[in-house]
């Protein structure tokens, strides 16, 4: 069993829904969890951050996490074409490497 | 803020070459930097983890030896692709971490294809 699983999708949606995008682990010690996005042929963006469990929102994107279930979520309202790309979600202890799940490939219909 | 430069951006070579790939924080110090390589369809993978003024810690099955790093300022880092083959055709990708705690994100560059003939 991975230590992060993500489903690879691809996922595809109409430009203007509501997307949800999800990550389960296996290390309950995990503490900080961030989202990135890639376009392709790109290096990763820093979405959402965020420490411990809640959530956490930052204009069309919300990001959870809830410890107890060992699941993250991220949220993407009014989609656009432009937020088509693979989203990674990581998560990591203080002060060690990131734990990247497989990636989500995301594709906005207009 | 926390933008990371990477350079080049691509890169075509014959094989047997050595190739080097510069990493540098621009807008912040960064005691820690992390290489990955990247392979098409798939997650990052961790290569290496570089500290300003000692040596690198690779990850198992990475020779060090062929992936050479040194990261002599708070703001550098380099990977070095010593005597490159057609295998070693990837994209690489660096990060770096802000030096105020071990708690703070990754940061990324844009990466570097590259390709060896």
């Amino acid at each position: 069993q991975k230590e992060v699983e993500q489903d690879p999708g691809p996922l595809s949606v109409p430009e203007g829904a509501i997307v949800s995008l999800n990550c389960t682990y296996s290390n309950s010690a995990f503490q900080y969890f961030m989202w990135y996005r890639q376009y392709s042929r790109k290096g990763p963006e820093l979405l959402m951050y965020t420490y411990s469990s809640g959530n956490k929102e930052d204009g069309r994107f919300t990001a959870q996490v809830d410890k107890s279930s060992k699941y993250i979520s991220l949220f993407i309202r009014d989609s656009q074409p432009s937020d088509s790309a693979t989203y990674l979600c990581a998560m990591s202890l203080y002060g060690n490497k990131l734990v990247f799940g497989a990636g989500t490939i995301l594709r906005v219909k207009s | 803020g926390a933008v990371v430069s990477q350079h080049p951006s691509r890169v075509i070579c014959k094989s047997g070459t050595s190739v080097k790939i510069e990493c540098r924080s621009l807008d912040f110090q960064a005691t820690t930097m992390f290489w990955y390589r990247q392979f098409p369809k798939q997650s990052l993978m961790l290569m290496a983890t570089s500290n300003e003024g000692s040596k690198a810690t690779y990850e198992q099955g990475v020779e060090k030896d062929k992936f050479l790093i040194n990261h002599a300022s708070l703001t550098l880092s380099t990977l070095t692709v010593t005597s490159a083959h057609p295998e070693d055709s990837s994209f690489y990708i660096c990060s770096a971490r802000l030096s105020s705690g071990g708690g703070q994100p990754q940061h990324f560059g844009d990466g570097t294809r590259l390709s060896i003939l």
